[in-house]
């Protein structure tokens, strides 16, 4: 267990819709990331939030945004929901800025339908 | 840009010795990570260089050449729960590039 939670483990929806992944991160860690992981691709990085401030961005959608709150807990949103967004969506969190080691939580499987 | 390679697949026998390689073009170098990644699983962390040469820990062991922008990982007296992804990661001014990762199949 890395200590990372997130939630929900699955979600199924339709094209169109909007929905809310959310992300605890470790106890102590101020960092949080976004990975997507689509089929035979890579973790693509989609955005990191450091104590509550964004800090690095790499190929999110703008009908992708995301949020850090005082309580550190983060919440990727994704709407206008396409096919192709149907991917494992990973929350990662560390103790500084500087993308050192990560602890993964055990992801999202998003489906649209 | 940013590139990182990796092979796709890889086999090899229960036992045996593997080394995954892995080469980087990135602008900006902080330090590179290999993580394993079994099917539906998150990522976990096997190691971190920052300094050329070989990092060692128990049967996985990591080199780098930043000069060469090369690493490999070495997996030794493989196991059948050796058989998942290893993905390879620069870290790089401000954020954590993943190549696509290499599958292993380990048989016995």
């Amino acid at each position: 267990d890395s200590g990372v939670t997130q939630t929900p483990k699955h979600l199924i929806t339709a094209t169109g819709q909007r929905v809310t992944l959310r992300c605890s991160p470790r106890s102590g860690d101020l960092s949080v990331y976004w990975y997507q992981q689509s089929l035979d691709q890579g973790l693509q990085f989609l955005i990191q939030y450091y104590n509550g401030e964004e800090r690095a961005k790499g190929n999110i959608l703008e009908r992708f945004s995301a949020q850090q709150f005082p309580d550190l807990h983060s919440e990727l949103n994704l709407s206008s929901l396409e096919l192709g967004d149907s991917a494992l969506y990973f929350c990662a969190s560390s103790v500084g800025d500087r993308s050192e080691k990560l602890f993964f939580g055990s992801g999202t499987q998003l489906s649209v339908l | 840009g940013q590139n990182i390679d990796q092979p796709t697949e890889m086999t090899a026998t229960e036992g045996a010795i593997v080394q995954i390689n892995c080469t980087y073009q990135t602008s900006g170098f902080n330090g590179l990570f290999w993580y394993q990644q079994h099917a539906g699983e998150a990522p976990t962390f096997l190691s971190y260089n920052v300094l050329d040469g070989l990092e060692e820990k128990g049967r996985f062991s990591s080199f780098l050449s930043r000069s060469k922008g090369y690493s490999y990982l070495l997996l030794k007296e493989l196991q059948m729960k050796d058989s998942a992804s290893y993905l390879c990661a620069v870290s790089v001014t401000d954020k954590l590039i993943f190549g696509t990762g290499t599958r292993l199949q380990v048989f016995p």
